[in-house]
């Protein structure tokens, strides 16, 4: 099975911070990668989908991106309420597996 | 707008067998849709566990499969999840997704998710 390596499993940035959040995986899986945001007590939330995609009303700070096997989640202006859990998620083939997640704090 | 609503027991005797529902709404199950369960254990990651197409053809997590089935109930406009000899290890919050095509084959609407415990 390809495994979903992400990093950092968390993270503490000031609002207004530039916020990276990396998912490795094991093989190649195209563009077949989605990036969820799981505030505490809900489900997740689809924010961006194919690697790059940005699902429909999720703000423009959110972005996506690909190099080989290597995708990243970008929060170009970290915001109060961005604080969350966020996790990758192939889905290329099964199984859809997810990344461990990365927590993210605001300083 | 499509909703999901998962249903079922929320306490499950350990070797018993856990049995959740999902109910869609505002959409049907019949689409080119497939439709996923996911779980999350207490504190933890989210580890996914199925899916099935309208027409009940399934992908199953390896790590589950000899205890997993997801069937699809057309009628009702739902689909079911069955996990047999549970342990405690599988308390979990569980959620039911819907999974777009391709490309787009990520879950884009989630139900509220259902805790399930598995203590005697």
């Amino acid at each position: 099975d390809i495994q979903m390596t992400q990093s950092p499993s968390s993270l503490s940035a000031s609002v207004g911070d530039r916020v990276t959040i990396t998912c490795r995986a094991s093989q190649g899986i195209s563009n077949y990668l989605a990036w969820y945001q799981q505030k505490p007590g809900k489900a997740p939330k689809l924010l961006i989908y194919a690697a790059s995609t940005l699902q429909s009303g999720v703000p423009s700070r959110f972005s996506g991106s690909r190099s080989g096997t290597e995708f990243t989640l970008t929060i170009s202006s970290l915001q109060p309420e961005d604080v969350a859990t966020y996790y990758c998620q192939k889905y290329n083939i099964a199984p859809r597996s997810f990344g461990g997640g990365t927590n993210v704090e605001i300083k | 707008q499509v909703q999901l609503q998962e249903s079922g027991p929320g306490l499950v005797k350990p070797s018993g067998t856990l049995s959740l529902t999902c109910a869609v709404s505002g959409g049907s199950i019949s689409s080119t849709n497939w439709w996923s369960w996911v779980r999350q254990p207490p504190g933890k990651g989210l580890e996914w566990i199925g899916e099935i197409s309208h027409s009940g053809i399934t992908d199953y997590n390896p790590s589950l499969k000899s205890r997993v089935t997801i069937s699809v109930d057309k009628s009702k406009n739902q689909f079911s999840l069955k996990l047999s000899s549970v342990t405690a290890a599988d308390t979990a919050v569980y959620y039911c997704a819907r999974v777009g095509l391709g490309l787009s084959a990520a879950s884009d609407y989630w139900g509220q998710g259902t805790l399930v415990t598995v203590s005697s």
